[in-house]
């Protein structure tokens, strides 16, 4: 099956630099990688996603990166507010449907003012 | 417009004890899900059911069962409660596009932290 390695763990960044975060996957047959913030107490909420037919995809001050041949994907977020903290999980599946989504262990990002 | 809502929010067992974790959602989706989070280990699969009717095993399914009860609700049962068990629940829905290469977002409820003493 999928296997999903995230890092790092954990991330601290001042107020206004950019934060990245980095997946590998397993298997060259996933198409798509979503990405789920979860702030405290809260359950995780999907920020972007992106698919295998595209390499790159922003939103605001978020943009996700896709490299096949590697099989890795990441996540960066520009002029980091205090708001960004957060737990952020990549997730990657083969198939349409999201009982085959594999979701990485987590980076606890902590932006510091 | 809730989203989905999950009870309770907390909760205490000792070891053999059973429980059922509840959820309901509001968005009419077709698919649910049930996911365990532990330190250090991301989103576990425990059960999921694609519609109104089926349910299916994920990734981490033993020591729990699970209801459809209507296209609504999902449950998610613990018969017997052991330590292992200790972590927080999720429970999430989405839309399926059957066929397609659309995905459907998960969409979470905030919840349900439990610890098996």
């Amino acid at each position: 099956g999928e296997n999903v390695e995230q890092h790092p763990s954990t991330l601290s960044v001042q107020e206004g630099d950019s934060a990245v975060i980095k997946c590998t996957y397993s298997d060259s047959a996933s198409n798509y990688f979503p990405w789920y913030k979860q702030e405290l107490g809260k359950g995780p909420q999907l920020i972007i996603d992106i698919r295998s037919n595209v390499g790159e995809k922003k939103d605001q001050r978020i943009a996700v990166t896709l490299n096949k041949t590697a099989k890795h994907f990441s996540l960066h977020i520009t002029e980091t507010q205090p708001e960004d903290s957060a737990v952020y999980f990549c997730a990657a599946s083969w198939t349409g449907t999201a009982s085959k989504l594999t979701f990485g262990t987590g980076t606890r990002l902590q932006v510091t003012l | 417009n809730a989203g989905v809502t999950q009870t309770p929010k907390f909760q205490v067992l000792k070891t053999g004890q059973s429980m059922t974790l509840q959820c309901a959602q509001d968005m009419n989706h077709n698919s649910m899900y049930w996911y365990r989070q532990d330190p250090g280990m991301g989103l576990r699969l425990i059960y999921y059911s694609a519609s109104e009717g089926t349910t299916d095993k994920g990734e981490v399914p033993n020591g729990y069962n699970v209801s459809r009860l209507n296209k609504r609700e999902f449950s998610l049962r613990l018969e017997s409660a052991a330590p292992s068990q200790t972590s927080v629940y999720f429970c999430a829905s989405s839309e399926i596009v059957w066929g397609g290469s659309y995905n459907s977002p998960l969409h979470f409820g905030n919840g349900t932290r439990l610890t098996v003493t």
